[in-house]
């Protein structure tokens, strides 16, 4: 079965500091994957999506970036945080083949990002 | 373009007795539509999907959903309520030609004991 990793589980960073949030699938190949902000416990805004190694679609201009090394590792980084960038970071897989359009994403379990 | 709409922001129904969470949505095409719950700080549960076919779609621990096509609803049911269902739901949509799904803004549901 197919599951999906993040981490760390929490973050507190100061101002000015770097980011990296790190997410891996296992069990199936070539997904699509996706990172999302939560804010407050409500809406999901999309940040970056990948087709592919090497592949990132950036759905919002700020302060983040996003690599895809491997084909099941997204990253997700920032040289230096802003206190807006503190929010719940999930990361997410589907499908991208044959059913891609009916497919549901599967979510990790989240990163709790603080900037202080 | 694709957009979806949770009416509600919060539900509360007794335990027991039967719930409802509210989605509308709006597309351009044939929509595929799904529905995510979402416990304190942990990411989405997929619980259910509407592609095409039958209007009452059964998902996962004992929740279904009804697609209604004129009143462009996709409502999330459950016949007895529970109070571990009391947890964030999303409804989400994504049309024939979109890439990425859309979410609503969430209904928070309370099952009171």
């Amino acid at each position: 079965s197919q599951t999906i990793h993040q981490w760390p589980a929490t973050l507190v960073q100061p101002v000015g500091s770097p980011l990296s949030l790190e997410c891996t699938v296992e069990g199936t190949s070539n997904p699509n994957l996706y990172w999302y902000r939560q804010a407050a416990g409500r809406g999901l805004q999309l940040l970056f999506y990948s087709v592919g190694i090497g592949q990132i679609s950036s759905e919002v201009p700020q302060n983040l970036s996003a690599s895809r090394p491997q084909d099941r590792q997204f990253i997700l980084s920032s040289k230096k945080l802003l206190l807006s960038d503190s929010g719940f970071y999930l990361c997410a897989w589907s499908v991208r083949t044959g059913s891609a359009k009916n497919s549901p994403l599967h979510f990790g379990n989240g990163t709790r990002l603080t900037v202080t | 373009a694709q957009s979806v709409a949770q009416p509600e922001d919060q539900v509360n129904v007794a335990e027991g007795n039967p719930l409802t969470v509210k989605c509308t949505y709006s597309v351009s095409g044939n929509p595929y539509l799904f529905w995510y719950v979402q416990y304190p700080n942990r990411g989405l549960q997929f619980l259910l999907k509407y592609i095409t076919g039958d209007n009452l779609v059964k998902g996962s621990y004992g929740f279904e959903a009804e697609f209604n096509k004129s009143q462009t609803s996709f409502h999330l049911k459950k016949p007895s309520a529970l109070v571990s269902d009391s947890a964030l739901y999303f409804c989400a949509v994504r049309d024939s030609s979109a890439r990425q799904l859309t979410f609503g803004s969430g209904t928070q549901l309370t099952v009171l004991p």
